[in-house]
């Protein structure tokens, strides 16, 4: 998997959207951009993910560059309860196989009130 | 919305007793994943399963711990003699086997402590 470069920690304030960099300079045509989160202690939780275009579901945006070399997770209206930590990962295209997930430390998202 | 559910959420264990994790998958998965997260560190693979055999392993699976799918629910990891340094949270996964909708969802996690 491509190696993945986030910043160690952020901030935002209550009802403000969070955007959330990542850098993946190595990342390969058929290689998949993934988001996970997680809350404390809890298990990771699937965000959103895309290859070359932008995405949107009901937890969060994903802004993928062109070139495909970064990406920008958007919460768009953060509340307390987006406190985590997050995680960019890039894996190969699905097709099936056993691929694990390779997870690096994340960036600690702390929502101000 | 369909869960991955596991048991106990804690475990507590004396060193050199065996332990056996339980995890629930959703339904309709097929592939099974297990992952561990000592104290403070990364979130670690340690194995993959599909069709009633490992799919991958890491170095970290050694022949002290293994995983069985005993029924058409339940998918176990078992450590047959625990050191304080497996000690950690154990987090079951699964996904379906699909193309674009192949996610992994993760459970809440076990616990082990190892005294």
């Amino acid at each position: 998997d491509a190696k993945t470069t986030q910043p160690t920690s952020m901030d935002c304030a209550e009802g403000r959207a969070a955007n959330l960099p990542c850098n993946h300079s190595t990342i390969s045509g058929n290689e998949y951009v993934y988001w996970y989160r997680q809350i404390h202690s809890q298990g990771p939780q699937y965000i959103i993910h895309g290859l070359k275009n932008n995405e949107t579901n009901e937890m969060a945006s994903l802004i993928i560059t062109e070139d495909r070399k970064s990406s920008t997770l958007i919460l768009p209206h953060a509340t307390l309860r987006d406190t985590a930590v997050y995680y960019c990962i890039v894996r190969v295209a699905p097709q099936g196989g056993s691929e694990k997930l390779v997870f690096g430390k994340g960036t600690k998202l702390t929502v101000n009130p | 919305e369909p869960e991955v559910t596991q048991t106990p959420s804690h475990q507590v264990t004396q060193m050199g007793q065996e332990v056996i994790l339980r995890c629930v998958p959703i339904s309709n998965h097929l592939y099974f994943y297990w992952y561990r997260q000592i104290l403070g560190q990364k979130v670690e693979f340690l194995v993959s399963f599909y069709n009633n055999e490992i799919s991958e392993k890491s170095e970290i699976f050694d022949d002290q711990f293994s995983v069985e799918r005993p029924d058409g629910s339940n998918f176990t990891l078992k450590i047959r003699s625990t050191k304080l340094e497996d000690s950690a949270m154990y987090f079951c996964a699964s996904k379906i086997l699909a193309g674009v909708g192949d996610t992994q969802y993760f459970g809440p996690g076990t616990r082990l402590t190892v005294l």
